[in-house]
């Protein structure tokens, strides 16, 4: 069975500051997504990532992938109060048919 | 363009009451489709995918149902809604990544 970790699952920080959220997935998979949730809403994607190496940056985000290690990151670049939300990572399996299994969710506060 | 539309928004229904939630998909044909629940502060939990009409897989024993009677339609059913079924429902579709409905905030009570 699949499992998606992040880590961590709450974060609070202060707006400039830099952080990365994490995210371990325990099984082969050929991709891996980034989305943000605001409160009440539904998910928007920020990234898919497809190979080993992958890097891709929007604006203060950008996340990256290690299929070796099994591990994605989400890094923040000095953090504005615009980016909080909760982030999942998401990953793909082949189980009669392709299913995206998400992590728990990391709940990121950026105070002023 | 591909886009997805999912109603009601908005459900308060009572305990035992049926229950009737509507995904279409236009601009594709075809597509894979997936109805998840999220619990209140909680990660989504994979319910039930769709890869053609009248093809339903259910990944959790649960009082819920689904059905794809045409192409670009999902529908999740309760014959009797729990105090359990609460939370908030999103369709989504498989073309190019996954796109997500805008979801269905149900309240039972």
């Amino acid at each position: 069975e699949l499992k998606v970790e992040q880590n961590p699952l709450f974060l609070s920080m202060q707006e400039g500051k830099n952080y990365t959220i994490y995210c371990n997935y325990s099984t082969t998979s050929d991709r891996l997504y980034w989305y943000r949730q605001d409160p009440g809403k539904s998910l928007e994607s920020l990234f898919v990532l497809l190979s080993n190496g992958a890097v891709k940056q929007e604006g203060r985000l950008m996340a990256s992938l290690d299929t070796k290690a099994r591990l994605s990151t989400l890094h923040i670049t000095a953090a504005v109060h615009d980016l909080s939300a909760t982030y999942f990572c998401a990953v793909t399996i082949i189980q009669g048919a392709q299913k995206l299994v998400f992590g728990q969710g990391t709940r990121l506060t950026i105070n002023p | 363009s591909q886009t997805i539309h999912q109603w009601p928004a908005t459900l308060v229904q009572p305990v035992g009451s049926p229950l009737s939630l509507e995904c279409t998909v236009e601009g594709t044909s075809n597509p894979n489709l997936y109805w998840y629940r999220q619990a209140a502060g909680r990660g989504l939990q994979l319910l039930f995918y769709s890869v053609g009409i009248g093809q339903i897989s259910s990944e959790v024993p649960q009082n819920l149902s689904a059905s794809r009677p045409q192409d670009r339609q999902f529908i999740l059913s309760s014959k009797k809604l729990l105090l359990s079924d609460s939370g908030f429902y999103l369709c989504a579709w498989e073309g190019n990544g996954y796109t997500f409905g805008s979801g269905t905030r149900l309240t039972v009570v």
